[in-house]
């Protein structure tokens, strides 16, 4: 059964702390996502991956960061935390040629920036 | 640039039909999806369906495609309370990297009992 896990379902962070949201797929997809979803807004994508070390910004990648070292793991850091970053986190992974393409998501991180 | 549409709320009564529409402007999408959402989960892939199909049946889930008017539905029959959720349509983003989607924003589905 293919899987997407997310390091925390909830977090409370204070503003100005470093933030570290990680996504872990085992179906050895390529291609990894970071969303965020806000109410009436939907998903955005803010960065996405199509390799080890290979990051690409999505439409709303200010005041974040990612990390991809390994082809399973991909992270995603709020340098410093804004009570605006208040949001469901949301990780995907996918791999062309698969099936539909279709991406595959993690339970999502609840974040509350104080 | 491209752009998925969909209304953001539906009310049905338990047993009865609902049907989610979508408006896309890609016409070059290769792949038009259905993803559900429930309370505090992330998305599931409940179906998708090809560019060259006009539709795709599921057990109670039926996929139409109207490729002329890019108009995408999925209708669930005899809807239960299970079915409350949030249904999001998404396609193929073309011209841009390989594997993006484009979302709506979600219809929320209200089933009352």
């Amino acid at each position: 059964d293919v899987k997407v896990t997310q390091s925390s379902r909830y977090l409370v962070k204070r503003t100005g702390e470093k933030v570290f949201l990680e996504c872990v797929q085992d179906m050895d997809h390529e291609n990894m996502f970071w969303y965020r979803q806000d109410p009436g807004l939907g998903l955005r994508l803010i960065y996405f991956s199509y390799d080890v070390k290979m990051k690409e910004k999505g439409d709303i990648p200010e005041g974040y960061s990612v990390s991809r070292e390994k082809k399973e793991r991909f992270s995603l850091i709020l340098e410093s935390a804004s009570t605006n970053q208040t949001s469901m986190y949301l990780c995907a992974s996918s791999s062309p040629g698969t099936g539909g393409g279709e991406q595959f998501f993690g339970p999502g991180t609840r974040l509350t920036v104080l | 640039g491209e752009d998925v549409e969909q209304s953001l709320f539906l009310s049905v009564r338990e047993g009865d039909s609902s049907v989610i529409n979508c408006t896309y402007t890609d016409s070059s999408s290769t792949y038009l999806y259905w993803y559900k959402q429930e309370p505090g989960a992330g998305l599931q892939l409940l179906t998708y369906i090809f560019s060259n199909m006009d539709m795709k049946q599921d057990q109670r889930l039926t996929v139409l495609l109207n490729k002329k008017d890019k108009h995408l539905s999925l209708r669930i029959a005899d809807t239960q309370t299970g079915d409350s959720a949030i249904y999001f349509c998404a396609e193929t983003e073309t011209g841009g990297s390989q594997g993006n989607l484009i979302f709506g924003k979600g219809t929320k589905l209200s089933v009352k009992p």
